[in-house]
């Protein structure tokens, strides 16, 4: 089973609606990164999380991460179709007393704007 | 203007050869990764290295191998001995240690023909 679970695995929208993707992780988080892929391309960083409750926002996206640390969402509001492409949460998943953290990786989820 | 370069973008390989994917940073980060990308299944770890000379195995490393020489550089090789290579490679670098965002690549597409 994955580590990181992102649900929904893909979204269809119609521009202007609001949407929301979530990571689920069964372990605390030490860090989680959202990233951004337009297919073939590599990945986009958007946001980094670390505290538990932190919230941080850019343009019309913001992203959360609850206060125990398991789950993040991602959240657009007026969705554009410069919006559509894969997002990918990232986590720091280390065991705890290590100082190196890997990224692993929820499976992603597709975004798709309709005009 | 600093960055993360893959090549070439697009590979094609026989079955029975080995190919090499190259990764060139220079942001001067410490830390560089590669991982597989298959739809459906997000990224996958192949191999990381957190400094010059040292590399470590990721979650899925059989049938491939890497080299560390320089700091900027970190190469991937795909054996004969990985059975499904057919994939998107992305190679990732970051200041390493915790809570550093890692940059990535454009990814290098590897069909095997």
């Amino acid at each position: 089973s994955q580590e990181l679970e992102q649900s929904p695995q893909s979204l269809i929208v119609q521009e202007g609606k609001n949407l929301t993707i979530n990571c689920t992780s069964s372990k605390t988080l030490y860090g989680l990164y959202w990233y951004k892929q337009k297919y073939g391309e590599g990945l986009i960083f958007l946001m980094m999380l670390q505290k538990g409750g932190e919230e941080k926002s850019h343009e019309k996206i913001t992203a959360k991460l609850d206060e125990k640390k398991q789950q993040s969402s991602l959240h657009i509001t007026a969705s554009q179709p410069s919006h559509a492409g894969i997002y990918l949460c990232g986590a720091d998943m280390r065991e705890s007393g290590t100082s190196y953290g890997k990224l692993t990786f929820g499976q992603g989820t597709i975004l798709t704007v309709h005009p | 203007d600093g960055g993360i370069t893959q090549s070439p973008k697009y590979l094609f390989r026989k079955e029975g050869q080995n190919v090499t994917l190259s990764c060139e940073q220079n942001l001067n980060h410490d830390a560089m990764y590669w991982y597989r990308q298959d739809p459906g299944q997000g990224l996958r770890l192949i191999y990381y290295s957190q400094i010059v000379n040292d590399f470590q195995k990721g979650d899925i490393a059989e049938g491939y191998s890497v080299s560390r020489e320089k700091k900027e550089s970190f190469p991937l090789t795909v054996t004969s001995a990985q059975k499904n290579p057919t994939a998107f490679y992305l190679c990732a670098s970051s200041w390493g240690g915790a809570n550093t965002e890692a940059f990535f690549g454009q990814g290098t597409r590897l069909t095997v023909v």
